[in-house]
Protein backbone atom coordinates (compact mmCIF):
# COMPACT_ATOMS: atom_id res chain seq x y z
CA UNK A 1 0.00 0.00 0.00
CA UNK A 2 1.19 3.32 -1.05
CA UNK A 3 1.59 5.50 2.00
CA UNK A 4 1.59 9.49 1.62
CA UNK A 5 2.90 11.82 3.75
CA UNK A 6 1.87 15.30 4.49
CA UNK A 7 3.73 18.65 5.25
CA UNK A 8 3.76 20.70 7.68
CA UNK A 9 1.01 19.39 9.87
CA UNK A 10 -0.11 22.99 10.20
CA UNK A 11 0.61 25.61 8.69
CA UNK A 12 -0.09 29.16 10.17
CA UNK A 13 -0.03 31.85 7.76
CA UNK A 14 -2.30 35.57 7.01
CA UNK A 15 -5.15 35.94 4.45
CA UNK A 16 -3.70 37.16 1.39
CA UNK A 17 0.41 34.94 1.90
CA UNK A 18 1.24 32.00 -0.19
CA UNK A 19 0.32 28.31 0.94
CA UNK A 20 2.56 25.82 0.01
CA UNK A 21 1.15 22.00 0.45
CA UNK A 22 3.56 19.20 0.19
CA UNK A 23 2.67 15.48 -0.13
CA UNK A 24 5.11 12.52 -0.33
CA UNK A 25 4.35 9.29 -1.71
CA UNK A 26 6.35 5.77 -0.04
CA UNK A 27 6.43 5.10 -3.51
CA UNK A 28 5.91 6.53 -7.01
CA UNK A 29 2.40 7.24 -7.78
CA UNK A 30 0.89 8.09 -11.53
CA UNK A 31 -0.04 11.70 -11.61
CA UNK A 32 -3.10 11.04 -13.87
CA UNK A 33 -4.06 9.52 -9.97
CA UNK A 34 -2.88 11.94 -7.57
CA UNK A 35 -5.93 14.17 -6.23
CA UNK A 36 -6.14 17.27 -3.22
CA UNK A 37 -9.14 17.94 -0.90
CA UNK A 38 -10.43 20.90 1.10
CA UNK A 39 -12.04 20.09 3.83
CA UNK A 40 -13.69 22.77 6.47
CA UNK A 41 -15.56 21.72 9.99
CA UNK A 42 -18.66 19.83 10.07
CA UNK A 43 -18.81 19.80 5.93
CA UNK A 44 -17.77 16.84 3.59
CA UNK A 45 -14.37 16.95 1.67
CA UNK A 46 -14.70 18.72 -1.71
CA UNK A 47 -12.47 17.98 -4.64
CA UNK A 48 -10.06 20.87 -5.27
CA UNK A 49 -7.12 19.37 -7.68
CA UNK A 50 -7.30 16.03 -9.62
CA UNK A 51 -4.83 14.32 -12.01
CA UNK A 52 -2.14 16.23 -9.49
CA UNK A 53 -2.68 19.83 -11.48
CA UNK A 54 -6.37 19.83 -12.74
CA UNK A 55 -8.64 22.21 -11.38
CA UNK A 56 -11.94 20.62 -10.27
CA UNK A 57 -15.18 22.30 -11.84
CA UNK A 58 -15.73 25.25 -9.83
CA UNK A 59 -12.41 25.83 -8.03
CA UNK A 60 -10.68 29.21 -8.53
CA UNK A 61 -7.47 29.30 -9.90
CA UNK A 62 -5.65 30.44 -7.14
CA UNK A 63 -5.53 26.81 -6.20
CA UNK A 64 -3.30 24.93 -8.35
CA UNK A 65 -1.30 21.05 -7.98
CA UNK A 66 2.33 20.45 -9.23
CA UNK A 67 4.31 17.07 -9.06
CA UNK A 68 5.20 13.88 -10.22
CA UNK A 69 6.96 10.91 -9.13
CA UNK A 70 7.06 10.71 -5.23
CA UNK A 71 6.40 14.32 -4.84
CA UNK A 72 3.46 16.38 -5.17
CA UNK A 73 2.48 20.15 -4.27
CA UNK A 74 -0.97 22.00 -3.77
CA UNK A 75 -0.21 25.83 -3.87
CA UNK A 76 -2.79 28.19 -2.75
CA UNK A 77 -1.38 31.80 -4.43
CA UNK A 78 -3.33 34.01 -2.17
CA UNK A 79 -5.08 32.75 0.79
CA UNK A 80 -8.64 34.25 1.06
CA UNK A 81 -10.78 33.75 4.57
CA UNK A 82 -12.86 30.92 2.78
CA UNK A 83 -9.31 28.88 2.58
CA UNK A 84 -8.68 28.35 6.27
CA UNK A 85 -8.92 24.38 6.48
CA UNK A 86 -8.00 20.94 6.24
CA UNK A 87 -6.29 19.55 3.78
CA UNK A 88 -5.92 16.14 2.20
CA UNK A 89 -3.86 14.43 -0.72
CA UNK A 90 -4.79 11.20 -2.19
CA UNK A 91 -4.05 8.54 -4.62
CA UNK A 92 -5.12 6.27 -6.28
CA UNK A 93 -3.52 3.03 -7.60
CA UNK A 94 -3.96 -1.53 -7.66
CA UNK A 95 -7.57 -1.02 -7.18
CA UNK A 96 -6.48 0.85 -3.44
CA UNK A 97 -6.87 4.52 -2.67
CA UNK A 98 -5.06 6.18 0.25
CA UNK A 99 -5.18 9.56 1.58
CA UNK A 100 -2.63 11.52 3.76
CA UNK A 101 -2.93 12.36 7.13
CA UNK A 102 -3.73 16.00 6.40
CA UNK A 103 -2.80 20.04 6.40
CA UNK A 104 -4.36 22.37 8.86
CA UNK A 105 -3.99 25.72 7.06
CA UNK A 106 -4.85 27.90 10.29
CA UNK A 107 -5.38 31.66 10.77
CA UNK A 108 -2.06 33.27 12.24
CA UNK B 1 -29.25 19.34 -8.61
CA UNK B 2 -26.48 16.73 -7.80
CA UNK B 3 -26.58 14.81 -4.12
CA UNK B 4 -25.82 12.28 -2.44
CA UNK B 5 -27.98 11.50 0.81
CA UNK B 6 -26.82 8.69 3.34
CA UNK B 7 -28.94 7.27 6.09
CA UNK B 8 -28.76 4.43 8.15
CA UNK B 9 -26.07 5.74 10.98
CA UNK B 10 -26.39 5.21 14.55
CA UNK B 11 -25.52 3.86 17.84
CA UNK B 12 -24.63 -0.14 17.53
CA UNK B 13 -23.04 -2.87 19.98
CA UNK B 14 -19.54 -3.95 18.94
CA UNK B 15 -20.43 -7.29 17.06
CA UNK B 16 -23.59 -6.25 15.63
CA UNK B 17 -24.84 -5.12 11.94
CA UNK B 18 -25.69 -1.76 10.78
CA UNK B 19 -26.66 -0.98 7.00
CA UNK B 20 -25.87 2.15 5.50
CA UNK B 21 -27.24 3.46 2.04
CA UNK B 22 -26.89 6.44 -0.21
CA UNK B 23 -29.41 7.84 -2.07
CA UNK B 24 -28.00 9.33 -5.38
CA UNK B 25 -30.10 11.87 -7.30
CA UNK B 26 -29.55 14.77 -10.34
CA UNK B 27 -27.54 12.51 -11.81
CA UNK B 28 -27.21 9.01 -13.77
CA UNK B 29 -26.19 7.29 -10.93
CA UNK B 30 -25.74 3.62 -13.10
CA UNK B 31 -23.23 5.72 -15.12
CA UNK B 32 -21.07 5.88 -12.12
CA UNK B 33 -18.14 3.79 -9.54
CA UNK B 34 -18.92 4.61 -5.89
CA UNK B 35 -17.07 5.05 -2.94
CA UNK B 36 -17.68 4.61 0.83
CA UNK B 37 -15.03 6.81 2.61
CA UNK B 38 -14.80 7.29 6.48
CA UNK B 39 -13.40 9.87 9.11
CA UNK B 40 -13.10 8.65 12.42
CA UNK B 41 -13.76 11.84 15.51
CA UNK B 42 -11.05 14.40 14.79
CA UNK B 43 -9.31 12.01 12.48
CA UNK B 44 -8.44 12.01 8.80
CA UNK B 45 -9.86 10.37 5.89
CA UNK B 46 -9.96 6.41 4.91
CA UNK B 47 -11.28 4.85 1.91
CA UNK B 48 -13.83 1.81 2.62
CA UNK B 49 -14.74 0.53 -0.37
CA UNK B 50 -15.71 1.05 -3.93
CA UNK B 51 -18.20 -0.22 -6.32
CA UNK B 52 -17.82 -0.21 -10.44
CA UNK B 53 -20.99 1.23 -12.05
CA UNK B 54 -22.47 -2.12 -12.50
CA UNK B 55 -21.43 -3.73 -9.86
CA UNK B 56 -18.78 -6.04 -11.36
CA UNK B 57 -16.54 -5.31 -9.53
CA UNK B 58 -16.12 -4.57 -5.49
CA UNK B 59 -12.59 -3.68 -3.51
CA UNK B 60 -12.05 -3.36 0.11
CA UNK B 61 -9.66 -1.51 2.63
CA UNK B 62 -7.89 -4.25 4.44
CA UNK B 63 -9.65 -3.14 7.67
CA UNK B 64 -12.47 -3.53 6.32
CA UNK B 65 -12.25 -6.89 4.16
CA UNK B 66 -14.46 -10.07 5.12
CA UNK B 67 -16.68 -7.79 7.42
CA UNK B 68 -17.98 -5.22 5.26
CA UNK B 69 -20.49 -5.17 1.92
CA UNK B 70 -20.91 -2.97 -0.60
CA UNK B 71 -23.59 -2.72 -3.02
CA UNK B 72 -25.67 -0.83 -5.23
CA UNK B 73 -29.54 -0.83 -6.75
CA UNK B 74 -29.07 1.10 -10.07
CA UNK B 75 -33.06 0.63 -10.20
CA UNK B 76 -33.39 2.71 -7.17
CA UNK B 77 -30.14 4.87 -7.78
CA UNK B 78 -28.83 3.67 -3.92
CA UNK B 79 -26.11 2.65 -2.72
CA UNK B 80 -25.87 0.65 0.33
CA UNK B 81 -23.05 -0.72 2.62
CA UNK B 82 -23.70 -4.32 5.40
CA UNK B 83 -21.36 -3.40 7.92
CA UNK B 84 -21.07 -6.94 10.25
CA UNK B 85 -19.14 -7.82 13.23
CA UNK B 86 -18.76 -4.04 13.69
CA UNK B 87 -15.71 -2.89 16.20
CA UNK B 88 -15.03 0.31 18.51
CA UNK B 89 -12.82 1.25 15.79
CA UNK B 90 -15.36 1.46 12.87
CA UNK B 91 -16.83 4.36 14.93
CA UNK B 92 -16.97 7.21 12.03
CA UNK B 93 -18.41 9.38 10.02
CA UNK B 94 -19.31 7.43 6.96
CA UNK B 95 -19.20 9.16 3.13
CA UNK B 96 -20.56 7.79 0.28
CA UNK B 97 -18.91 9.67 -2.99
CA UNK B 98 -18.96 8.88 -6.71
CA UNK B 99 -16.03 7.90 -9.07
CA UNK B 100 -14.76 10.97 -10.89
CA UNK B 101 -12.24 12.00 -13.19
CA UNK B 102 -8.82 9.83 -12.57
CA UNK B 103 -10.20 8.41 -10.16
CA UNK B 104 -10.85 11.53 -7.23
CA UNK B 105 -13.67 11.37 -5.73
CA UNK B 106 -15.86 13.72 -7.23
CA UNK B 107 -19.11 14.42 -5.79
CA UNK B 108 -19.79 13.59 -1.73
CA UNK B 109 -22.69 13.34 0.54
CA UNK B 110 -23.01 15.01 3.91
CA UNK B 111 -22.33 12.14 5.89
CA UNK B 112 -23.70 9.28 8.58
CA UNK B 113 -22.95 8.85 11.80
CA UNK B 114 -21.93 5.55 12.86
CA UNK B 115 -21.06 4.70 16.66
CA UNK B 116 -20.03 1.05 17.97
CA UNK B 117 -20.34 0.98 21.77
CA UNK B 118 -21.59 -0.95 24.23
Amino acid sequence: EIVLTQSPGTLSLSPGERATLSCRASQSVSSSYLAWYQQKPGQAPRLLIYGASSRATGIPDRFSGSGSGTDFTLTISRLEPEDFAVYYCQQYGSSSWTFGQGTKVEIK
Amino acid sequence: QVQLVESGGGVVQPGRSLRLSCAASGFTFSSYGMHWVRQAPGKGLEWVAVIWYDGSNKYYADSVKGRFTISRDNSKNTLYLQMNSLRAEDTAVYYCATVGANAAFDIWGQGTMVTVSS
